[in-house]
């Protein structure tokens, strides 16, 4: 299956700063999808994006899907983007999602 | 309110003691999966349902059983629990042609 990275693995933000988040894949993707995980473990869909750019509200993404990346940009952070922050992709015709590590987001106020 | 609802939330048994986690949604999706979480490895898929009757595996099956008897329903199954299946688990589901997975609530299993 295709491999999934995610960089960085932890960031720390005072309030308001932007951030950026990356994953790259090892190979083509497909229903390539962001997920917020939030400090009770929640999980929630923000991005279902294979290609191009999309956004709502302060959070945007982009997959550039003939160089298998793609990022998660977060601006005027609040303590509420606080969490774990997962990319997840299929690849040829699977059905099965391989997820990456995440990326562990704290906001401080 | 739709929703994916799991039982138990919380679970500690012991090794060998079968248990059942269930997972039902009420937004009439044709696709429901299990997943794993562990430290370190974010989530892998442990089955998934294409619809009533229709399961197949995903990821990491070892260990675990379900069934899919009816659209909104779909347990998982662990015949024989083992330490190495202590994890954070959540069900989700989708409508067919749609990419948005709603999360149930996770349940969290300790193995003893």
């Amino acid at each position: 299956g295709i491999q999934v990275e995610q960089s960085p693995p932890d960031l720390i933000l005072q309030e308001g700063a932007n951030s950026t988040l990356r994953c790259n894949f090892s190979d083509s993707v497909n229903n390539l999808q962001w997920f917020h995980q939030n400090p009770w473990g929640q999980l929630i869909n923000l991005f279902y994006i294979p290609s191009g750019t999309k956004q709502n509200g302060r959070l945007s993404a982009t997959t550039v899907a003939t160089e298998r990346y793609s990022l998660l940009y977060i601006s005027s952070s609040q303590t509420t983007d606080s969490g774990v922050y997962f990319c997840a992709g299929t690849s040829g015709g699977s059905y099965i999602p391989t997820f990456g590590r995440g990326t562990s987001l704290i906001v401080h106020p | 309110e739709a929703q994916v609802t799991q039982n138990p939330r919380y679970l500690i048994t012991v090794t060998g003691k079968k248990l059942t986690v269930t997972c039902s949604q009420n937004m009439n999706h044709e696709y429901m999966s299990w997943y794993r979480q562990d430290p370190g490895l974010g989530l892998r898929q442990i089955y998934y349902s294409m619809n009533v009757e229709v399961t197949d595996k995903g990821d990491v099956p070892e260990g675990y059983k379900v069934s899919r008897k009816e659209k909104r329903n779909f347990p998982l199954i662990l015949e024989s629990p083992s330490p190495n299946q202590t994890s954070l688990y959540f069900c989700a589901s989708r409508r067919t042609g749609s990419n948005e997975q709603f999360f149930g609530p996770g349940t969290r299993l300790t193995v003893l």
